[in-house]
């Protein structure tokens, strides 16, 4: 079965310090992870993927298979980071289907 | 860019009435989904469409049903509302076939059933 686990619920940290969102998956195959984020008042976005391998807004998350996690990280936070972050898994890769993690809440404090 | 619209952005019903929830998308796009989103349990598919009179049952399909007579419309119905179907309800769309892979969201609508 495909899951995905972000064990915090809310995350609150200082401006300048940094994050990291967690996130581990159970799925038995080669999964494609995403991170999706929803500001206030903002519909629910594409933040990244693990295919892409790139930094968005600073952000980044490395696929670790070993240990069948994708956390999300920012070395250092901004006031504007403040949302809510959900990890999500496709079976794989070009799949319709998303199983999304229960999400987290992040708050960046100034 | 990709444009999903959701019929109504706050919604009150009386349990037992029939609810529906309407999606439109207008990048012709294939697949269309709905998802229920709630405090501590995330986004729970309920039913997805892959394409025109095409569905299937996501993770919580019981109490509803869905209907997609054309590309761009996907709707939701509540057969006959309950209060535990309180919740905000995101449609998304994705073209099939694509690399990327991403969902387009809709703003959400605020279901409440009293």
């Amino acid at each position: 079965a495909q899951r995905v686990t972000q064990p915090e619920k809310l995350l609150s940290v200082f401006k300048g310090a940094p994050v990291e969102l967690k996130c581990n998956y159970s799925y038995s195959g080669s999964p494609e992870l995403f991170w999706y984020v929803q500001y206030s008042r903002q519909r629910l976005q594409l933040l990244l993927r693990h295919i892409s391998r790139e930094s968005i807004k600073g952000f980044t998350a490395d696929l670790n298979k070993g240990e069948t996690s994708f956390h999300l990280k920012k070395p250092f936070a901004q006031e504007e980071d403040s949302a809510m972050y959900y990890c999500a898994l496709s079976g794989r890769q070009g799949a319709q289907k998303l199983v999304f993690g229960q999400g987290t809440r992040l708050t960046i404090n100034p | 860019d990709v444009k999903v619209t959701q019929s109504s952005r706050y919604l009150v019903k009386r349990t037992g009435e029939k609810v529906f929830l309407e999606c439109v998308q207008d990048m012709d796009h294939e697949n269309m989904f709905w998802y229920r989103q709630d405090p501590g349990l995330g986004l729970r598919l309920i039913y997805f469409s892959y394409d025109v009179k095409m569905k299937e049952k996501g993770d919580i399909p019981e109490g509803y049903s869905v209907s997609r007579e054309k590309k761009e419309r996907f709707s939701l119905i509540l057969e006959s509302a309950s209060t535990n179907q309180t919740s905000m309800y995101l449609c998304a769309s994705r073209l099939q076939g694509s690399s990327y892979n991403e969902q387009f969201f809709g703003p959400g609508t605020r279901l409440t059933v009293l």
